[in-house]
This record gives structure tokens, C-alpha cells and sequence, in this order.
């Protein structure tokens, strides 16, 4: 079983530019989350996809992130314009209904510069 | 204002002791409880979950819930070198709802030879 993938791995970007980072789930795996740990930081949910469909986005910080998950699938979550504090690193979970542990994909590492 | 709290460390042992990581949560009614593992510059990954008082072991780790005293502890046997890693503890919310676990900021464990 392919496990949660997450595109890129590294990004750095200028202050004001936009960034789209991708998450290919678990094949079968409905929920699909995204976090983001902040240097020394907690890991802080964002949101919570239910397949196609937002469950809980009560974690976004602010109308610059915008998140979605085609058909069900593979997620994306933008970033536009990026901030300075938007730096960190953004994993992405996934996990079957019903069960409450996740897998959680190897991060992007996005660096505003 | 749910919370999550670990020691930072870094927990420092010798190889083949005992590593005790211990986590106290503030929300009573939580349910449901993670250990995850991260190595630097990895993705957290699932060790250990319980759900009711006590103790749960699983080859050289134990995880240990106390509810009323709102904590939850892992302790490793036989320590090892390559168990130096972070150790995130999670505390998902009561179920009925989304599995979102709320993380702690993870302990930093350090085995030395």
C-alpha cells in the first residue's frame, strides 16, 4: 500500500508569491487532513476533508489559504499571497472513516522568504 | 482552550534503559490517545494508541492512561540508539465527531551508546 504523498518536499518562495502544495492519500482513505508545525511549534490542524467535502476548516488562519480536494482525491492547499509566518512545515494525514489514527505524509517544508 | 503538554527535553538516557514520556491533557472528556515518532526531517508516524486506563504494551513500548489524572505516559525498554527521535502525543476529542487529535509540542529523546 502506496503511502500519503506530499508535493514538493521543499519550497521557498518570495514574500506576496502564491504556492500550491499538493497530498495524494491512501487509496480508499476518505479523511484527509492537513497541519502545520511552525519552527518550535505544536503541530496545529488546518482542516479536515470527508472525500470531496470540508468537514471542519476551523483550523485555516486566514482567508489566504484555500484548500480542496478534487473528486475526492488528491487534495490541494494553496497559499496566496504567502507571509512571512506562513513558514513551516505542512503535512498532510489521511486515514479510513471510522478509525482515529492517521498516516501522515513526509511534509512540505515552504520557506517565505 | 484545549491543551496538550510535554517536557521539550531533550530526555537523555543510555542505550538499554528506560525512557519515560509523559503527557498531561486538559480537556476531561478526550478519549482517545496517540504516542507518535518523528525523526528529524520525517513525518510523524503512529506507535502506540489507547483508549482506557492502564497500561498497553506493545514489544518494547508501554503506553499508560490515567483519566483522572489526565495523563498519559510512554515509557521504552531496553532503550536504543535509534529510538532518538521526537515522541508527539495526541488526544483526540470524544467520538461522534471528527477524529481531530490536538498534538503537544513532542519530546526530544536522546539514546547515547
Amino acid at each position: 500500500e502506496a503511502g500519503v504523498t506530499q508535493f514538493p518536499s521543499h519550497s521557498v518562495i518570495e514574500k506576496g508569491q502564491t504556492v500550491t502544495l499538493r497530498c495524494d492519500p491512501i487509496s480508499g482513505h476518505d479523511n484527509l487532513y492537513w497541519y502545520r508545525r511552525v519552527m518550535g511549534k505544536e503541530i496545529k490542524f488546518l482542516l479536515h476533508f470527508v472525500k470531496e467535502s470540508k468537514q471542519d476548516e476551523s483550523g485555516m488562519p486566514n482567508n489566504r489559504f484555500l484548500a480542496e480536494r478534487t473528486g475526492g482525491t488528491y487534495s490541494t492547499l494553496k497559499v496566496q499571497p504567502a507571509e512571512l509566518e506562513d513558514s513551516g512545515v505542512y503535512f498532510c494525514a489521511s486515514s479510513r472513516t471510522g478509525t482515529a489514527g492517521y498516516t501522515f505524509g513526509s511534509g512540505t517544508r515552504l520557506t517565505v522568504v | 482552550q484545549k491543551e496538550v503538554e510535554q517536557n521539550s527535553g531533550p530526555l537523555s538516557v543510555p542505550e538499554g534503559a528506560i525512557a519515560s514520556l509523559n503527557c498531561t491533557y486538559s480537556d476531561r472528556v478526550s478519549q482517545s490517545f496517540f504516542w507518535y515518532r518523528q525523526y528529524s526531517g520525517k513525518s510523524p508516524e503512529l506507535i502506540m494508541s489507547i483508549y482506557s486506563n492502564g497500561d498497553k504494551e506493545d514489544g518494547r513500548f508501554t503506553a499508560q492512561l490515567n483519566k483522572a489524572s489526565q495523563y498519559v505516559s510512554l515509557l521504552i525498554r531496553d532503550s536504543q540508539p535509534s529510538d532518538s527521535a521526537t515522541y508527539l502525543c495526541a488526544v483526540n476529542p470524544p467520538s461522534g465527531g471528527s477524529y481531530i487529535p490536538t498534538f503537544g509540542r513532542g519530546t526530544s529523546l536522546i539514546v547515547h551508546p
